[in-house]
């Protein structure tokens, strides 16, 4: 299994840039997801990272580094709605595939 | 666009009673999952399906059972449903099951928020 640890929550400004970590522990990595989850709706896919190095989608960004088991999301001129819960989901060589996912990072943006 | 549509956005029950989630894909997915999200917690994986009729334990099942008659519907039975169970379910589903890649997305259903009394 893994152990998927991020921070609980965090705060920003609009028009800033914000990082969020995620670092993991698993016994064999085959790919990390990260997920945007807005206040009682579903989590909706961002980006997913299997090799090392930098993933840049517009304003959104994933950095993965597979020796230090470690990614971050990173976020670029914030909008009041990327307010949300960003979730981090790691999937190991284990016999499902199937990813597990961290508590969730709380994303708040302030004027 | 995947859909995933679950059958009810907010549900109470009383202790004791026998719950149904439905939840239903249009994308002809093979995988199909039922999580289960409280504060604090994150999402917790309660059972999944690869395939119509098959059925795999995730990482809490204690306290529910599923069904896969058919390839785009899922669903998840509290036999006998207790306090602890109010909470968060969301349904997932995934196009291939092993593949190594970003086929492996899952989408999610808009949630069914469960109240237990």
């Amino acid at each position: 299994g893994q152990n998927i640890d991020q921070p609980t929550e965090m705060t920003a400004t609009e028009g800033a840039i914000v990082q969020i970590n995620c670092t993991y522990q698993t016994s064999g990595f085959n790919g990390l997801f990260w997920y945007q989850q807005h206040a009682g709706e579903a989590p909706t896919f961002l980006s997913y990272n299997v090799l090392d190095g930098l993933e840049e989608k517009g304003r959104f960004s994933s950095f993965l580094s597979r020796s230090k088991g470690y990614s971050y999301l990173l976020l670029k001129e914030l909008q009041m709605k990327d307010s949300a819960s960003y979730l981090c989901a790691v999937r190991d060589l284990g016999g499902s595939y199937i990813p597990t996912f961290g508590r969730g990072t709380s994303l708040i943006v302030h004027p | 666009d995947v859909k995933v549509t679950q059958s009810s956005r907010y549900l109470v029950k009383r202790t004791g009673e026998k719950v149904f989630l439905e939840c239903v894909q249009d994308m002809d997915h093979e995988n199909m999952f039922w999580y289960r999200q409280d504060p604090g917690l994150g999402l917790r994986l309660i059972y999944f399906s690869y395939d119509v009729k098959m059925k795999e334990k995730g990482d809490i099942p204690e306290g529910y059972s599923v069904s896969r008659e058919k390839k785009e519907r899922f669903s998840l039975i509290l036999e006998s449903a207790s306090t602890n169970q109010t909470s968060m379910y969301l349904c997932a589903s995934s196009l291939e099951q092993g593949a190594e890649s970003v086929q492996e997305t899952q989408y999610f259903g808009p949630g069914t928020r469960l109240l237990v009394l």
